[in-house]
């Protein structure tokens, strides 16, 4: 079975924190993303990419980078955490087109 | 651009009654389709896809129809469960989109009764 696994399910670190959250995916695609969701907001697309060191803004990248070193890791950086962040975030990965995403349980973060 | 509209939530439905979450897109082309779960606390499950005009996906009882004529793609299970509670998202996948990007909506609560 493909999966997309999320290192961690829950999170709670210290508003100005570096924080890393990572995604490896075991189906060799090429595509990967970070959402966010928040109740009433919906799915909000942080950052996403479609190669080895390859990156794209999404639509709320602000204090938010990415790292992909490899094709099967993604990982999202919160560079200096904020309450504002608090959230769950959502891992997923696909192939290019006609497809859907695979998704990750998802880590719920809160920064205090 | 593309969207999806989804009914607003939540649907509240006593166990075994007939389920409809519609869904309607706006998209150039002719996009994929897709439905999407999210049980409490979980990330979101591939449910069904329909890839072209008048496709029906189907799986676990759920069922939707890919209507090019009504850019519409509702969801339907004819006799829901306890179990079936969670978010339900519709989403599209334009084929000629240089980024290949899934477009959500805004997911739709279930709650079904015993």
């Amino acid at each position: 079975d493909v999966k997309v696994t999320q290192s961690s399910r829950y999170l709670v670190k210290r508003t100005g924190e570096k924080v890393f959250l990572e995604c490896v995916q075991d189906m060799d695609h090429e595509n990967m993303f970070w959402y966010r969701q928040d109740p009433g907001l919906g799915l909000r697309l942080i950052y996403f990419s479609y190669d080895v060191k390859m990156k794209e803004k999404g639509d709320i990248p602000e204090g938010y980078s990415v790292s992909r070193e490899k094709k099967e890791r993604f990982s999202l950086i919160l560079e200096s955490a904020s309450t504002n962040q608090t959230s769950m975030y959502l891992c997923a990965s696909s192939l290019p087109i006609n497809y859907g995403y695979t998704f990750g349980s998802g880590t719920r973060l809160t920064v205090v | 651009g593309n969207s999806v509209t989804q009914m607003e939530g939540p649907v509240t439905l006593s166990e075994e009654a007939f389920l409809t979450i519609n869904c309607t897109y706006t998209a150039t082309g002719y996009p994929s389709l897709f439905w999407y779960v999210q049980y409490p606390g979980e990330g979101l499950q591939l449910l069904l896809k329909a890839t072209k005009a008048d496709d029906k996906g189907s799986n676990k009882g759920f069922e939707a129809t890919y209507r090019k004529e009504t850019t519409s793609f509702h969801l339907e299970k004819g006799s829901v469960q306890v179990s079936d509670s969670a978010v339900y998202f519709c989403a599209l996948r334009p084929l000629n989109n240089a980024g290949n990007m899934l477009t959500f909506g805004g997911g739709t609560r279930l709650m079904v009764k015993p």
